[in-house]
């Protein structure tokens, strides 16, 4: 059974770097892509960047790119969301969730690991 | 690329409800349907504007005319409350989307 494990809620200061991981304990990985979602408390999806985890190919969305770096290891079935120079304004809900190579959805998720940035 | 969803939809017990997703890219790609419950991960509930994965009840439907796409339950119970997530990709750009979302009430 496909599941996608992320590591758990932090608590970060201003200026800060954080990483958080996304465990795949279903075995599915390498050949998938591994996409992250940003959710800002009471707000909506966004979609943050996409790595295919065979290759490290790795896109992101405009919004996001400069600010964060997509990074994965498929020898441990794990992908990372490296979020840089922290602010206030990073304090949300962050969601691994894969796509299957061939296809545009996203058939599973993480269950969120929640970032907190406060001084 | 925008998808626009409408804020908020009500509707009785046993009656059908239906949200859309409207956008100038919902016409040339295939849109995907997320819910997603207070507390939980997003689930997919509809793939490629019609199709239901496995474990999804059928009073799930999707379908897309012209612009717009149009997510319905039918028979919507008080369970069904969430919101609900429209989102395509545009392989041109490798890129994701996702619609600002919509709260579904059960009155």
């Amino acid at each position: 059974e496909v599941q996608l494990v992320q590591s758990g809620a932090e608590v970060k200061k201003p200026g800060e770097s954080l990483k958080i991981s996304c465990k795949d304990s279903g075995d599915s990985f390498p050949n998938y892509w591994i996409g992250w979602v940003r959710q800002v408390p009471g707000k909506g999806l966004e979609w943050m960047g996409i790595i295919y985890v065979a290759d490290s190919d790795t896109r992101y969305s405009p919004s996001f790119q400069g600010h964060v770096t997509i990074s994965a290891d498929n020898s441990i079935s794990t992908a990372y969301l490296q979020l840089n120079s922290l602010k206030a304004s990073d304090t949300a809900m962050y969601y691994c969730a894969r796509r299957q190579v061939g296809t545009t959805w996203f058939d599973y998720w993480g269950q969120g690991t929640l970032v907190i940035v406060s001084s | 690329y925008v998808l626009t969803q409408p804020p908020s939809v009500s509707e009785a017990p046993g009656k059908t409800a239906k949200i859309t997703c409207g956008g100038e890219n919902v016409g040339s790609n295939r849109v995907h349907w997320y819910q997603q419950k207070p507390g939980q991960a997003p689930v997919l509930v509809i793939h490629s504007d019609t199709d239901r994965p496995s474990g999804i009840p059928e009073r799930f439907s999707g379908s897309k005319s012209g612009i717009t796409a149009t997510l319905a339950i039918s028979r919507v119970e008080a369970g069904d409350e969430a919101d609900y997530y429209c989102q395509v990709w545009h392989d041109s750009d490798h890129r994701g989307v996702f619609g600002g979302g919509t709260k579904l009430t059960v009155l």
